[in-house]
């Protein structure tokens, strides 16, 4: 049984391009949470797909934007990139109305120049 | 809207020796408490979590966390550690909701260091 999995590992962009990140969630799990991990920092809630929709979102600017497909999986869309993105990009699964336990991918390591 | 303080940064810690990571919340309604464990080049691993009952959780690889409502606390403990544990802890805090999947806030996380 796979679990989260996130494409790619590490990625290196510059300061006004776009990047999109991938998550495949955990076999059976229906909800995706993306989190941004500053260095030296806790992650933070940026939001959560369920059913194709966003149901919940974080306090992060409309640079960010995702998207879930049929399958589950899940898209993080940065646009306009700043310095301050350089991040580790976290993906979490879960299933809705379960025992309240998110999945954690390993992470997208962005890094902005 | 609720937060989520770790007092201490770092915690070093002989090897075989008692540990106690401390977390605090703040929260205006009910929560959900979680401990999560980050190793190196990873993402995080869920240690134990409260969601209600009894407020003494027992999770994996020996470790324990007691929910204490008045001092809105949430102490991760291990009566003895191992060089394994040296890892980034993290506590979590989520409010209740019908949809059935709510936005965890973390805090800045405790580095606990193991010596031999």
């Amino acid at each position: 049984d796979a679990g989260v999995t996130q494409s790619p590992t590490h990625l290196i962009k510059t300061r006004g391009q776009q990047v999109t990140l991938r998550c495949s969630p955990k076999s059976g799990h229906d909800t995706v949470s993306w989190y941004q991990q500053a260095l030296g920092q806790g992650p933070q809630f940026i939001f959560q797909y369920y059913e194709e929709e966003e149901r919940q979102r974080g306090n992060f600017p409309d640079r960010f934007s995702g998207h879930q497909f049929p399958n589950y999986s899940s898209e993080l869309n940065v646009n306009a990139l700043l310095l301050g993105d350089s991040a580790l990009y976290l993906c979490a699964s879960s299933l809705v109305n379960g025992k309240r336990e998110q999945y954690f991918g390993p992470g997208t390591r962005l890094t902005v120049t | 809207a609720q937060s989520v303080t770790q007092l201490d940064s770092q915690v070093p810690v002989f090897e075989e020796a008692p540990v106690e990571l401390r977390c605090n919340y703040s929260s205006s309604v009910s929560v959900y408490l979680f401990w999560y464990v980050q190793y190196p080049n990873q993402g995080l691993q869920l240690l134990l979590k409260y969601l209600s009952g009894s407020t003494l959780v027992k999770g994996i690889n020996g470790f324990e966390a007691e929910f204490n409502k008045s001092q809105t606390s949430f102490h991760l403990r291990k009566p003895s550690v191992h060089i394994s544990d040296t890892a980034e802890y993290f506590c979590a805090v989520s409010e209740p909701s019908n949809f059935g999947n709510e936005k965890l806030t973390f805090g800045t996380g405790t580095r606990l260091t193991i010596i031999p």
